[in-house]
């Protein structure tokens, strides 16, 4: 079955220092791999995603993801955080074994604190 | 979330009655999406549609009925029967283009039972 993980309920990091926020999947198949935020009592918005290819990702705002097929991950990362990026992502990941149903298994989310 | 928009923002809603989420998409995408939302548990698909007249179920469908009569337009409405419907509802839209699809999100409706 697919599953998605987000190990970490909540970040902190200081502004303008680096920050990951850590995400492990498990398909059958290859993984299409997303990443989400939310504002509150927002929609979400994309980041970026995997398909196929190289292994780091560029997105918007900045970030960043890296794919790590031996460990099941794709961390999501920043060089320098900003206040701003304070909110609530998700990882994301579709089976590409699996049929085309377009379903989308969702982590639990992670909060992001960016403290001045 | 430009592109798709959701109404009402926030609803209420009584004991017993049946309440209609609108969701509306002008991106010409084929596929939609509902979601729920609750603290801590991230996104859980209710029910979904990749063409106009036909939908499936997702994973918590109990209590939720959809339509897909017009390509542009997936409502979701709570029923009675939904024993727990308050929650945050975000409806989504992708191209339907296959695996590679991006979904895009609508601001989302707070529906609160009372």
């Amino acid at each position: 079955a697919q599953s998605v993980a987000q190990p970490e309920d909540q970040v902190n990091v200081a502004e303008g220092n680096p920050l990951t926020v850590k995400c492990t999947y498990s398909v059958s198949g290859n993984p299409y791999l997303f990443w989400y935020v939310q504002y509150p009592n927002r929609g979400l918005q994309f980041l970026l995603k995997y398909i196929t290819g190289d292994n780091l990702v560029k997105g918007s705002y900045g970030f960043e993801a890296e794919f790590n097929k031996s460990q099941t991950s794709f961390h999501l990362k920043k060089p320098s955080a900003l206040v701003s990026d304070s909110a609530l992502y998700f990882c994301a990941v579709r089976d590409g074994g699996s049929s085309n149903t377009g379903k989308l298994i969702f982590g639990q989310g992670t909060t992001l604190q960016v403290k001045p | 979330d430009g592109g798709i928009t959701q109404s009402p923002k926030y609803l209420f809603r009584k004991e017993g009655q049946n309440v209609t989420l609108s969701c509306e998409q002008n991106l010409n995408h084929d596929a939609m999406y509902w979601y729920r939302q609750d603290p801590g548990q991230g996104l859980r698909l209710i029910y979904y549609s990749q063409i106009v007249n036909d939908f499936q179920k997702g994973d918590i469908a109990e209590g939720y009925s959809v339509s897909r009569e017009k390509k542009e337009s997936f409502p979701l409405t709570v029923t009675s029967a939904q024993k727990n419907p308050t929650a945050f509802y975000l409806c989504a839209s992708s191209m339907n283009r296959g695996r590679v699809d991006t979904q895009y999100f609508g601001p989302g409706t707070r529906l609160t039972v009372l």
